[in-house]
């Protein structure tokens, strides 16, 4: 595996399920993202981890729960979502270092259905 | 005012076009300037990135900021089918972990 890869990569799931999004980089790096993309709508910064610390958490509901154990996996635990979460869910990572050449690499996404 | 502002497109052009996007901001504070492209059922890739004003070309792509007018640009020469994709702009103030997103502008570009 290479890169930056995220499973599962469709999710259905009810309002009462609990879920979890995994990620997991091979590139080395020390910082991760999970962003959220809704269609015609800019990517919305979640959380960032650098060094497994959380360095940002950008106003998200607590029915999004996120963990990353080491540099290279995170999680993003969901429970109790609503309609509205409904959307593509992007992890990245970079370097990690939060200089200016901290570049994102994506991972292909999960494609969540909230019914 | 949002942030970055972006025309969602969509933009078809024939194949050999040259292509012109573009991107707004209101943050005078923002230094790097991003552009990444996305594939259906992919995601983001970056294309470009540039610091400050100017302009950068690599191969058939050319970014071009202009900070005093907080607008950003990318141009694609003779644009192929395989250019068909999302472009999102990109930007943030000190490089580091915020980056700022635009919508993205979907591109056919027709054979």
């Amino acid at each position: 595996e290479t890169g930056v890869t995220q499973t599962p990569r469709h999710l259905v799931m009810g309002m009462t399920n609990k879920k979890s999004l995994k990620c997991e980089q091979h590139l080395g790096h020390n910082a991760m993202y999970w962003y959220k993309q809704s269609a015609k709508k800019p990517l919305e910064l979640m959380f960032v981890y650098n060094f497994k610390e959380q360095t940002e958490n950008n106003s998200v509901p607590s029915r999004f729960s996120p963990e990353c154990p080491n540099s290279s996996h995170l999680f993003l635990h969901l429970h109790t979502l609503q309609p509205e979460d409904s959307a593509l869910y992007l992890c990245a990572s970079s370097q990690g270092a939060g200089g200016p050449a901290e570049t994102q690499y994506f991972g292909p996404g999960t494609r969540l259905l909230v019914l | 005012q949002k942030e970055v502002e972006q025309d969602p497109g969509p933009l078809s052009v024939p194949e050999g076009a040259i292509v012109s996007l573009n991107c707004t901001y209101s943050n005078s504070a923002f230094q790097y300037f991003m552009w990444y492209r996305q594939y259906s059922r992919k995601g983001p890739e970056l294309l470009m990135y540039t610091y400050s004003s100017g302009n950068k070309e690599d191969g058939r792509f050319t970014a071009q900021v202009d900070k005093s007018s907080k607008y950003i640009s990318l141009f694609i020469r003779d644009s192929q089918p395989s250019d068909s994709a999302t472009y999102l702009c990109a930007m943030s103030a000190t490089g580091g972990f915020k980056t700022i997103f635009g919508a993205g502008t979907r591109l056919f570009v027709k054979a």
